[in-house]
């Protein structure tokens, strides 16, 4: 099993640009999570999906951002247009609910805006 | 609604002490109770959990918690630190009803020679 796999690992964009980041879940895994972290606020949930089904995304900070999960093994989060707030390092996890809980992260996306 | 806190933002301790890492969770019904470790620039990964099996709970690395329903604490122990265990970890709980995991704040462990 790869575990959860995100890409890019490092993405440095200018301001106003769009930036995708995307997630590919471990297989089986029906939970989907998008996680932001920075020093500032530390770990902040953005997003999750149940069956590729959109569950709660009141983390999601603006409309600029936005997340699709098109089938079980594809997750994408998008910001458009990005600011340099945006700057933080983006988590995705994914969960089997009937697994006995607890989450697999992946290694993360560092994403810079400048 | 649920929360977490972990007593500490960081915690010192010399190579070959006791490691003990503070969590306590606010909740009525016992809940799932994680720990997470979060190396530098790497992702999360989980350490140990209590799903209402045992309520003393052995993980990776030597490390060990103890679930105390009386005193809603979850603290993380090892008997003795290694300088590889310098990271950063993460208490988390969930209700049962629930998947969704509600974080602490993070405690840095720094380990000195």
């Amino acid at each position: 099993d790869a575990g959860v796999i995100q890409s890019p690992r490092h993405e440095v964009t200018e301001m106003g640009q769009e930036v995708t980041l995307r997630c590919k879940p471990i297989s089986g895994h029906d939970y989907l999570f998008w996680y932001r972290q920075t020093m500032m606020r530390g770990l902040e949930l953005l997003i999750y999906f149940n069956n590729n089904v959109p569950i709660d995304d009141s983390g999601m900070p603006e409309d600029r951002f936005s997340a699709k999960m098109p089938n079980a093994s594809f997750s994408t989060l998008k910001i458009q247009p990005s600011e340099p707030r945006d700057s933080a390092v983006y988590f995705c996890a994914s969960g089997d609910r009937r697994a006995n809980y607890g989450y697999t992260f992946g290694s993360g996306t560092r994403l810079t805006v400048v | 609604a649920q929360s977490v806190t972990q007593l500490g933002s960081h915690v010192s301790v010399s190579e070959g002490a006791l490691v003990l890492l503070r969590c306590n969770y606010s909740s009525s019904v016992p809940p799932y109770l994680f720990w997470y470790v979060q190396y530098p620039n790497q992702g999360l990964q989980l350490l140990l959990k209590y799903t209402s099996a045992a309520t003393l709970v052995k993980g990776i690395n030597g490390f060990e918690a103890e679930f105390k329903k009386s005193e809603t604490s979850f603290h993380l122990t090892k008997p003795s630190a290694h300088m590889s265990d310098a990271a950063e970890y993460f208490c988390a709980v969930s209700e049962r009803s629930n998947y969704q995991l509600i974080w602490g704040a993070g405690t840095k462990l720094i380990i000195k020679p």
